[in-house]
């Protein structure tokens, strides 16, 4: 199993250029996050999938859209890139929102540079 | 406010050394508490978490509620325990919630 795909793995873009990241998971999760991780700040969560067909913003979600597609995919979209963006974005995957004991699964990370 | 704090951004050890990285939390509720650890050109991943009681790699962490503590610990450093090192918390008092602290490098030096 892959676990959590992510892609691209780098991205250089232009401000005002927009772009999707892509991400899959084949664990049959229910949930699904994106992260972003910035040095000094830890992981901060743009948006999140509780569940197939659902989406709420999280703590940054200013500047980002997101398409939770079906079960296994969970994109999120930059419309117009500022160089606040620069950063490296995770996705990751959970078997169900809202459980305290809840384990989450990370893909690789993008590390997207906004110039 | 809800949040996870990791004071040392930088933790430099001699292999060998005992380690502890801090995290303190501020909850209003019982959260769970979890180390997660992202070693070099390595995805992030759970290293251990407090429901489980467990030993991962020789680590160990203690939640102490009355100091809202959840410090990582190792007797023994070893080199290959360098990495990025995140406290992260989820709890269900009021909305649900998953926060990370801002993470501890921890160098081993030989």
């Amino acid at each position: 199993n892959a676990g959590v795909t992510q892609t691209p793995k780098f991205q250089v873009l232009k401000t005002g250029q927009s772009m999707t990241l892509q991400c899959a998971q084949d664990m049959n999760h229910n949930s699904m996050y994106w992260y972003r991780q910035d040095p000094g700040m830890g992981l901060r969560l743009i948006y999140y999938s509780a569940s197939e067909g659902t989406t709420d913003k999280g703590e940054v979600p200013n500047g980002y859209n997101v398409s939770r597609l079906n079960k296994r995919e969970f994109s999120l979209r930059l419309e117009s890139a500022a160089p606040s963006q620069t950063s490296v974005y995770f996705c990751a995957s959970s078997e169900d929102w809202g459980f305290v004991n809840e384990k989450l699964f990370f893909g690789s990370g993008t590390q997207l540079s906004v110039l | 406010a809800q949040r996870v704090t990791q004071p040392e951004k930088l933790l430099s050890v001699f292999k060998g050394a005992p380690v502890e990285l801090k995290c303190n939390y501020s909850y209003s509720g019982s959260p769970e508490l979890f180390w997660y650890v992202q070693y070099s050109r390595q995805r992030l991943q759970l290293l251990l978490r407090h429901i489980s009681r467990e030993s991962i790699k020789g680590f160990t962490a203690d939640l102490n509620k009355g100091e809202t503590s959840f410090h990582l610990k190792k007797p023994f450093a070893q080199e290959e325990d360098s990495a990025m090192y995140y406290c992260a918390l989820s709890g269900s008092s009021g909305t649900y919630k998953y926060i990370f602290g801002t993470g501890t490098r921890l160098k081993v030096l030989a």
